[in-house]
């Protein structure tokens, strides 16, 4: 069974960082490229940062670009995303999302259940 | 910035069609010109995909879900709708590499 699991969600006061943590099983993650899609709380998704299977293709939304770094760690079956200088602004459920490639496009079909990250003072 | 411009709320009653709309502004190219995902999100639980490739269901997605995708206008129709059915909404596209997700619509099963 594909499962994704994130954690190192937590409460952070503004400017602070955070490292989120997404664990891959039941799929072989070397095989896959891999995003980071947000919800802030009564909000819609917003895409965060994709990365792909060698780390060598890496994009992310402006509203994180400079900020947020993803990276992944295939022998550890592992995605990250380092976020420095949050803002009250990135409060929101942080998704993995498994991207499986269908020739002429992509899209997301396997997704975590998501990690809370609350940035207040 | 790339938009995605979904009716915020539809409503259908059981058995009924509802259709939700996805118009695309800013894309560079009109949408009709791009593939569209749809995915489906209950209350607190994570999107699941739809549809993919403007009308394709992964395996498991009922058949009373379709999707078509023409001009600046994507839509996502459930035919026969069921209590099961309500939650939110969302389209996507691709864009220069980047992921954009629609504004998102509730659909409520009265």
């Amino acid at each position: 069974e594909v499962q994704l699991v994130e954690s190192g969600g937590g409460s952070v006061q503004p400017g602070g960082s955070l490292r989120l943590s997404c664990a891959a099983s039941g799929f072989a993650l070397d095989n896959y490229e891999m995003n980071w899609v947000r919800q802030a709380p009564g909000k819609g998704l917003e895409w965060v940062s994709f990365i792909n299977i060698y780390s060598t293709t890496i994009y992310y939304a402006d509203s994180v670009k400079g900020r947020f770094a993803v990276s992944r760690d295939n022998a550890r079956n592992s995605v990250f995303l380092q976020m420095n200088s949050l803002r009250a602004e990135d409060t929101a459920v942080y998704y993995c999302a498994r991207e499986t490639n269908y020739r002429v496009t992509s899209a997301f079909d396997s997704w975590g259940p998501g990690t809370l990250v609350t940035v207040s003072s | 910035s790339y938009e995605l411009t979904q009716p915020p709320s539809v409503s259908a009653s059981p058995g009924q069609t509802a259709s939700i709309t996805c118009s695309g502004h800013n894309l560079g190219a009109k949408l009709g010109d791009k593939y569209v995902s749809w995915y489906q999100q209950k209350p607190g639980q994570s999107p699941v995909l739809l549809m993919y490739q403007n009308s394709r269901r992964p395996s498991g997605i009922p058949e009373r879900f379709s999707g078509s995708n023409s001009g600046d206008t994507a839509t996502l129709t459930i035919s026969g709708t069921q209590a099961m059915d309500e939650g939110d909404y969302y389209c996507q596209v691709w864009v220069s590499s980047l992921g954009v997700f629609g504004t998102g619509t509730k659909v409520t099963v009265l």
